[in-house]
C-alpha cells in the first residue's frame, strides 16, 4: 500500500495567518496525460466526519472558500489555508485514490 | 439529496463478530459505476480504508485485516452490511459508512459514524 505521510503533526496560527500543511506518498500518485493527480484533501471538525475539501490536488470541491488551495505532484503535495479562520480549526488529512485508498495521518490546526 | 447512516451494536466482546447496516438514500447500488464502503477511526488517530462494494457486486478489501472482513448489499433496502470477525479491542473506532461521488475517487459522501467500543 502506498504510506502517506503529513506534516507537520500539529500547527497553530493567529487568525489571518497561512496554514500550510504538507503530503508526502511513498510512491507517486499520478497518471495520465494530461497528468491526473490522485489526491485529495479533507477537514474534519470535532466529533464531525471528514469533509471533503479539495480532489485531483487542487480541485476545490463545490462551496469550499477560495482561501483553501492545493498544489502538488506525483509525491510532493501541499494545503494552503491562505486567511485562518475560527472554523478552520481541525484536522486536515489527505488521502491518495491512485490504488487501494490510504491517508495520512493527520495534522491539527488551531489557533493561537 | 445524499444520506449515509450507520447503525449496529456500540459494544462489542473481543472474538466476537461485528455487525455494522449502513442505510443510505439519494441513490441507487444498481447504477452502473456506484460504490458504497467503509472507511473506521480509531480514537484520536488515522483513518483507515476497510471495504468498498460495487454496484456489480465487486469487492475491495484492505490487505491489512486478514479476510476478518465481509462487505455485501441489498439493494431492495438500499443497504450495505459490513461483518468485521474476531474483534479486538484495537477495532475500537468510528467506522464511517462513505460514497465516492464517481468509481475510485475521493469521498466526497460520509456518514455521521457509529463508535464501537471492544471491551470485555
Amino acid at each position: 500500500d502506498i504510506v502517506m505521510t503529513q506534516s507537520p503533526d500539529s500547527l497553530a496560527l493567529s487568525l489571518g495567518e497561512r496554514a500550510t500543511i504538507n503530503c508526502k506518498s511513498s510512491q507517486s500518485v499520478s497518471s495520465g496525460s494530461p497528468n491526473k493527480n490522485y489526491l485529495a484533501w479533507y477537514h474534519q471538525k470535532p466529533g464531525q466526519p471528514p469533509k471533503l475539501l479539495i480532489y485531483w490536488a487542487s480541485t476545490r470541491e463545490s462551496g469550499v472558500p477560495d482561501r483553501f488551495s492545493g498544489s502538488g505532484s506525483r509525491t510532493d503535495f501541499t494545503l494552503t489555508i491562505s486567511d485562518l479562520q475560527p472554523e478552520d480549526v481541525g484536522i486536515y488529512h489527505c488521502q491518495q485514490y491512485y490504488s487501494t485508498p490510504t491517508f495520512g495521518q493527520g495534522t491539527k490546526v488551531e489557533i493561537k | 439529496q445524499i444520506t449515509l447512516k450507520e447503525s449496529g451494536p456500540t459494544v462489542v466482546k473481543p472474538t466476537q463478530t461485528l455487525t455494522l447496516t449502513c442505510t443510505f438514500s439519494g441513490f441507487s447500488l444498481t447504477t452502473h459505476g456506484v460504490g458504497v464502503g467503509w472507511i473506521r477511526q480509531p480514537p484520536g488517530k488515522a483513518l483507515e480504508w476497510l471495504a468498498l462494494i460495487y454496484w456489480d457486486d465487486d469487492t475491495r478489501y484492505t490487505s491489512s485485516l486478514n479476510n476478518k472482513l465481509a462487505i455485501s448489499k441489498d439493494t431492495s433496502k438500499n443497504q450495505i452490511v459490513l461483518t468485521m470477525t474476531n474483534l479486538d479491542p484495537a477495532d475500537t473506532a468510528t467506522y464511517y459508512c462513505v460514497h465516492p461521488s464517481a468509481t475510485g475517487g475521493p469521498f466526497e459522501y460520509w456518514g455521521q459514524g457509529i463508535l464501537v467500543t471492544v471491551s470485555s
